[in-house]
């Protein structure tokens, strides 16, 4: 069965340092893979996104991510962390043959000034 | 510009009532989802549907029924209600063509 794993439940960092959250997938056929943040007491928010071709995508708010096929992980990434960074992120994976979509467990991102 | 809009937003029910929660989208989207948020187990996916009349199981789907009348609206009922049914419950859609989905602000219901 198709699943995503977020290692980390929480991750810590200093403002303007770099950030990754990570993120691995189970192997299973070509997946979809996103990237969303949930801010308190609100829904969540699309980031960004893997369909297909550069493995290296930009999303919202200065974030990116890349797509490693041999490691089966899609990290989020940011070079500069903002304070305002702060919230709970979650992977999301879809396959190409498949409808439904299957959340990680979140992490929890602090950005410290 | 409304999106997806969850009703109601807060709910208290007791053990064996039976209530529904209602997602509606204005985007014209095909695919339309129920999950519940947990903390520490994310958001696991309750029933989904493809398009209009129909429905499909997900991970959690013990205790729940959905329908899918109208493309628009994607209705999620508790039968009788259960002292582990207590979550945030959030509804989200996408296009056929698309791919990520847009989320509603969330149910947060609890059950004592």
């Amino acid at each position: 069965a198709q699943s995503v794993a977020q290692p980390e439940d929480q991750v810590n960092v200093a403002e303007g340092n770099p950030l990754t959250v990570k993120c691995t997938y189970s192997v299973s056929g070509n997946p979809y893979l996103f990237w969303y943040v949930q801010y308190p007491n609100r829904g969540l928010q699309f980031l960004l996104k893997y369909i297909t071709g550069d493995n290296l995508v930009k999303g919202s708010y200065g974030f990116e991510a890349e797509f490693n096929k041999s490691q089966t992980s899609f990290h989020l990434k940011k070079p500069s962390a903002l304070v305002s960074d702060s919230a709970l992120y979650f992977c999301a994976v879809r396959w190409h043959n498949n409808n439904d979509m299957r959340f990680g467990a979140g992490t929890r991102l602090t950005v410290k000034p | 510009n409304a999106g997806v809009t969850q009703t109601p937003k807060f709910r208290v029910l007791k053990t064996g009532q039976s209530m529904t929660l209602l997602c509606a989208q204005d985007m014209n989207h095909e695919y339309m989802y129920w999950y519940r948020q947990d903390p520490g187990m994310g958001l696991r996916l309750i029933h989904y549907s493809v398009g209009e009349g129909t429905t499909a199981k997900g991970e959690v789907p013990d205790g729940y029924n959905v329908s899918r009348l109208k493309k628009q609206n994607f209705l999620l009922g508790l039968e009788s209600a259960a002292p582990s049914q207590t979550s945030v419950y959030f509804c989200a859609s996408r296009s056929h063509r698309g791919t990520e989905a847009f989320f509603g602000q969330g149910t947060r219901l609890t059950v004592v």
